[in-house]
């Protein structure tokens, strides 16, 4: 079954940690991205990856990191440097660039505890 | 960077009737124009995209537009349903980066 995957579907986070969302996709696609939504503020772009080992800073990057070490993951890490990180976290993938599809994974949700 | 403005925010409109969201994008680059509909719970899902060289798209009870001068595009959605109930992003690309999205339009479609 091809598609893309998001673990955990909820995380609850304490103050001063880090936590490590994952993305994983079989589709072949090139183009990876994580997008944060917040209420009333559609989709934000965090970091996006176009080729493995590569990843390029989005809109709100500060207190995220990303890897890109295999074509088929991309591992989103929120660090103690976010302030407020509580959010549904969205990952997506696309064959090459943004001008094709994008499919979305079904999402994390993230509390700070 | 490309800036993407989207209204209404929320639109209730009767069984049967039209629902028209319009957008409005800042960078004249912009090439590619897709719409993703989010269902309550769910991942968005693209619905229906538009390129910089067409003028109007169709499918079904959705249209797209599409003015490059005026740098807007708009989603018209016809005969709605109850199902087409859902949260209505639009987007543009404009060669570099990622999509940049709009904030989102909650439309209800009352029985």
């Amino acid at each position: 079954d091809g598609g893309i995957t998001q673990s955990p579907k909820y995380l609850f986070r304490k103050e001063g940690q880090n936590v490590t969302l994952s993305c994983e996709q079989n589709l072949n696609h090139d183009a990876m991205y994580w997008y944060r939504q917040d209420p009333g503020q559609g989709l934000r772009l965090i970091y996006y990856s176009q080729i493995v080992n590569d990843f390029q800073k989005g809109d709100i990057a500060e207190g995220y990191s990303v890897s890109r070490e295999k074509k088929e993951s991309f591992p989103l890490t929120v660090t103690s440097a976010q302030k407020n990180p509580t959010a549904f976290y969205l990952c997506a993938s696309s064959t090459t660039g943004g001008d094709t599809e994008a499919f979305f994974g079904q999402g994390t949700r993230l509390t700070v505890v | 960077g490309e800036n993407v403005e989207q209204h209404p925010s929320t639109l209730s409109v009767q069984e049967g009737d039209s629902a028209v969201i319009k957008c409005t994008y800042s960078d004249s680059a912009s090439n590619y124009f897709p719409w993703y509909k989010q269902e309550l719970g769910k991942r968005p899902q693209l619905i229906i995209d538009i390129r910089s060289n067409v003028g109007e798209k169709k499918d079904q009870r959705i249209a797209v537009t599409l003015n490059k001068t005026a740098k807007h595009f708009s989603l018209h959605i016809t005969e709605t349903q109850p199902e087409d109930s859902a949260v209505y992003f639009c987007a543009a690309y404009t060669g570099r980066r990622a999509l940049t999205f709009g904030s989102g339009t909650r439309l209800q479609v009352q029985p």
